[in-house]
């Protein structure tokens, strides 16, 4: 069964500040998400991995297979970052979800 | 144009009644998920359903079922409704199992 951990869990930072998030895996999987879920509720599709790097803006998620790690990286981080942000592997279990119980963000002005 | 529609937004009933949560793609996406955020804020799925089959996570209560009339739809229907079960369910659709998911709005249930 794979267990998927974040750090920090929670993390509150100054408005410009370079943010990393982490998220450590157990199991081979063949995919990672990284979602942002708004004060508001709203759930919002970040990233999807495999491999490699992604870049979205001032968003950046890498993932190292072989460590079974990944980070959500946030460059010149801006008020409107402050989420949760959930790390969720796809790999083993009845479906292959597995979720990452969060990263509390607030980013202060 | 929303992407992921859910109905209702809100929910409110009481304990032992029946109840049903819709919810609509119009992204042509195969796959479709329903998930439970509780109290403390987790995710969890609870179905998903890809071109007819229907993966269901082993936690979730048999008085939940999901019904896909056609392959822009899949509704929740919950029998017999417990306190447990106010939390906020979302849905959710992808082009398949490993594509990005693109989530509806929610529906609070709230059961009294």
């Amino acid at each position: 069964k794979n267990e998927v951990e974040q750090s920090p869990q929670n993390l509150t930072a100054q408005e410009g500040e370079f943010i990393t998030i982490n998220c450590s895996y157990s199991v081979g999987i063949s995919a990672l998400h990284w979602l942002q879920q708004h004060p508001g509720g709203g759930i919002v599709s970040l990233f999807m991995l495999s491999s490699g790097k992604k870049k979205h803006g001032r968003l950046i998620a890498t993932i190292n297979i072989q460590e079974k790690h990944s980070s959500l990286h946030i460059t010149a981080s801006h008020p409107r970052d402050s989420a949760v942000y959930i790390c969720v592997t796809r790999g083993g279990g009845a479906d292959g979800l597995t979720f990452g119980k969060g990263t509390h963000l607030i980013i202060q002005p | 144009d929303t992407a992921v529609s859910q109905t209702p937004k809100y929910l409110v009933t009481q304990m032992g009644n029946d109840k049903s949560i819709k919810c609509e793609q119009n992204l042509g996406h195969d796959t479709m998920y329903w998930y439970k955020q509780d109290s403390k804020k987790f995710l969890k799925i609870m179905f998903s359903y890809n071109n007819k089959e229907l993966i269901i996570n082993e936690t979730v209560p048999n008085r939940f079922s999901p019904k896909s009339p056609d392959k822009a739809h899949l509704n929740l229907h919950i029998n017999s409704l417990e306190l447990g079960d106010s939390a906020v369910y979302f849905c959710a659709s992808s082009r398949g199992r490993n594509y990005e998911q693109y989530f509806g709005p929610g529906t609070r249930l709230t059961v009294t």
